[in-house]
């Protein structure tokens, strides 16, 4: 079967970096994307990687290990506006189908 | 451009009832995917079309759930007698049909079963 893990909550403060986990076992891998969702929104795409290391955008930055079933999103100079899900995701078999982790929940403070 | 549209946006019915949930995907894509969200299960894939083909119906809970896409540029997902464990947010996504591309949400519908 397919899982992948996450934390469920973080809060960090504004300003700051912060590094959210996701760990994942899964048949047919072909790669990790990151999306953000907003309470009450829809998810939005952050991030693609299907080879391993860093790939960065901005603020935004997400990693991955292959061989360690291993991913990282990294957001720095976090703002109020950050605080939201954001949810792993691994993609399997040989099409566009994704398998989602249940979302870590950031809380960005003062 | 319009992005993925949903209707209707939000849905109250009684048990029993019959409930139809519509989604128009992004022009010129051809993978569409109906997803159903909860807060004790998150986001899990209902159903995927490629080309207007049903590919993945496993995460279909039960025969009570139904899609169709008739045609590139709609789909429809059916839930006949609905449940008050079926209320749930349902996010219909498309993308191109192709490994590793981005899937784009639509705003989902908000079903409540009473």
């Amino acid at each position: 079967g397919q899982n992948i893990d996450q934390p469920t909550e973080m809060t960090a403060t504004e300003g700051a970096i912060v590094q959210i986990n996701c760990t994942y076992q899964t048949s047919g891998f072909n790669g990790l994307f990151w999306y953000q969702q907003h309470a009450g929104e829809a998810p939005t795409f952050l991030s693609y990687n299907v080879l391993d290391g860093l790939e960065e955008k901005g603020r935004f930055s997400s990693f991955l290990s292959r061989s360690k079933g291993y991913s990282y999103l990294l957001l720095k100079e976090l703002q109020m506006k950050d605080s939201a899900s954001y949810l792993c995701a691994a993609l399997t078999g040989g099409g566009n189908k994704l398998t989602f982790g249940t979302g870590t929940q950031l809380k960005v403070e003062l | 451009d319009a992005g993925v549209i949903q209707s209707p946006r939000h849905e109250v019915t009684e048990m029993g009832q019959e409930v139809t949930l519509r989604c128009k995907p992004i022009s010129g894509h051809n993978s569409l995917f109906w997803y159903r969200q909860t807060m004790m299960r998150g986001l899990e894939l209902l159903i995927y079309f490629n080309n207007n083909v049903p590919i993945d119906d496993s995460g279909m809970p039960e025969d009570r759930f139904s899609a169709k896409m008739p045609n590139a540029s709609f789909s429809t997902l059916k839930i006949q007698p609905s449940e008050p464990r079926d209320s749930a947010v349902y996010f219909c996504a498309s993308s191109l049909n192709s490994a590793g591309e981005t899937q784009y949400f639509g705003p989902g519908t908000r079903l409540l079963v009473l």
